[in-house]
């Protein structure tokens, strides 16, 4: 059974920084492409940045690039959003997701929350 | 960016109805729409790829159509697990975007 689980969301000051992980399982994660998407009320989903199988191409969002760096170890089937210089706008529950032509599979999420 | 549009925002219906979602991107995206269901606290589950292809597991009452710019959902008889939002999304054209979603609640 495939599973992603995310981990690493909180509450976080206005530029500070913040890392997620996603665990994957069930599945070779070193055969796919990841993707990190999230999603507020207000605007909806939002995919973020992805990262190819070996991690030799990583592609952002233009609000969040600069700011955030995906990574991934295929060693320990895990997959990260770096993210620094957080803003109030970063807060959002983040998805991992493997990239399958669309968005297979999804994590459960983790919540990120950008506030003084 | 590929901007996708939904239609109607809301669908109120009772059990048993049909469904007719609408999904309209600013550019033709060819074929390559899917759909997504999302439940209150969950993730979205993906449940058509490539515009009319059904996920694994996904029952077969629900079914996906178009290419280009108009896509439907159609959902042939609604369940009491169906109601939720729906979301479509787009991959062709970089960055990968979806849209606002139609929420199905019950009637």
């Amino acid at each position: 059974e495939v599973q992603l689980v995310e981990s690493g969301g909180g509450l976080v000051q206005p530029g500070g920084s913040l890392r997620l992980s996603c665990t994957a399982s069930g599945f070779s994660f070193s055969n796919f492409w990841m993707s990190w998407i999230r999603q507020t009320p207000g605007k909806g989903l939002e995919w973020v940045a992805n990262i190819k199988e070996d991690g030799s191409q990583k592609y952002f969002i233009d609000p969040v690039r600069g700011r955030f760096s995906i990574s991934r170890d295929n060693a320990k089937n895990s997959l990260y959003l770096h993210m620094k210089t957080l803003r109030a706008e970063d807060t959002a529950v983040y998805y991992c997701a493997r990239e399958n032509g669309p968005f297979d599979y999804w994590g459960q999420g983790a919540l990120v929350t950008v506030s003084s | 960016e590929t901007v996708l549009t939904q239609s109607p925002a809301t669908l109120s219906l009772s059990p048993g109805e049909g469904a007719t979602l609408s999904c309209r991107a600013s550019q033709s995206v060819g074929t390559s729409l899917a759909w997504y269901q999302q439940k209150r606290g969950q993730a979205p589950r993906l449940l058509i790829y490539d515009a009319s292809n059904r996920a694994t597991g996904v029952p077969a009452r629900f079914s996906g159509s178009g290419s280009g710019t108009d896509f439907t959902l159609t959902i042939s008889s609604l369940e009491p697990e169906d109601f939720g939002i729906y979301y479509c999304q787009q991959r062709i054209k970089w960055p990968p975007t979806f849209g606002p979603g139609t929420k199905v609640d019950i009637k």
